[in-house]
């Protein structure tokens, strides 16, 4: 069983807030990063760290960390952020990196 | 603009060892952490291990004995084995830089079969 957990699915309606999570111990004390990927495709880094947008990333995107859950929050979701969602941080001992089992996002 | 490609066999045996290079153009190994990450058909990302540009590694404890990543500045290649592989090793194999995770290739699809 992997150290972080995420809903394996979930949906918003267009245009609204959807918030997605990772939970986990290790997020105590390692920040999360989050991937996109789209179906065919290889991922795509979305936020970093803290709440760090790579270049090209919308602001739509982003990330916090209250205890051990770190969230991924998309800000009126469009039809184009629908794919899958990992989390990804330090275990427990920090020694190498774990990810989270992903989250389907459909945007209806 | 720097970009990663994997390469390798497609297909193995059973008890084979799988052996995959990475090419990074448009920059350099120095200073970055060298992942690579499998996915198999249908599932989830799952972290293999690391290796520094100056030659230290990390690996997931699942894998650990059977695998190793090297580098090679020389020729800007990463290189991952796995020795012993079963139908479970059947995935698609990233290369990836950094950490966090800021690059990574469009993966090389590898199939364990009989």
């Amino acid at each position: 069983s992997s150290e972080l957990t995420q809903d394996p699915a979930m949906s918003v309606a267009l245009g609204q807030t959807v918030r997605i999570t990772c939970q986990g111990d290790t997020l105590r004390t390692h920040f999360a990063s989050w991937y996109q990927q789209k179906p065919g495709q290889a991922p795509v880094p979305v936020i970093f760290a803290k709440n760090t947008r790579p270049s090209g990333i919308p602001d739509r995107f982003s990330g916090s960390t209250s205890g051990n859950t770190a969230s991924l929050t998309i800000s009126g979701a469009q039809a184009e952020d629908e794919a899958d969602y990992y989390c990804n941080s330090r275990d427990s001992s920090g020694n190498y990196r774990v990810f989270g089992g992903g989250t389907k996002l459909t945007v209806l | 603009q720097v970009q990663l490609q994997e390469s390798g066999p497609g297909l193995l045996k059973p008890s084979e060892t799988l052996s995959l290079t990475c090419t990074v153009s448009g920059g350099s190994l120095s200073y970055y952490y060298w992942s690579w990450i499998r996915q198999p058909p249908g599932k989830g990302l799952e972290w293999i291990g690391y290796i520094y540009y100056s030659g230290g590694t990390k690996y997931t404890p699942s894998f650990k004995s059977r695998v190793s990543i090297s580098i090679d500045t020389s020729k800007n290649q990463i290189s991952l084995n796995l020795t012993s592989v079963t139908a479970a090793d059947t995935a698609r194999y990233y290369c990836v830089r950094g950490e966090p995770h800021d690059i990574w290739g469009h993966g090389t699809m590898v199939t364990v079969s009989s």
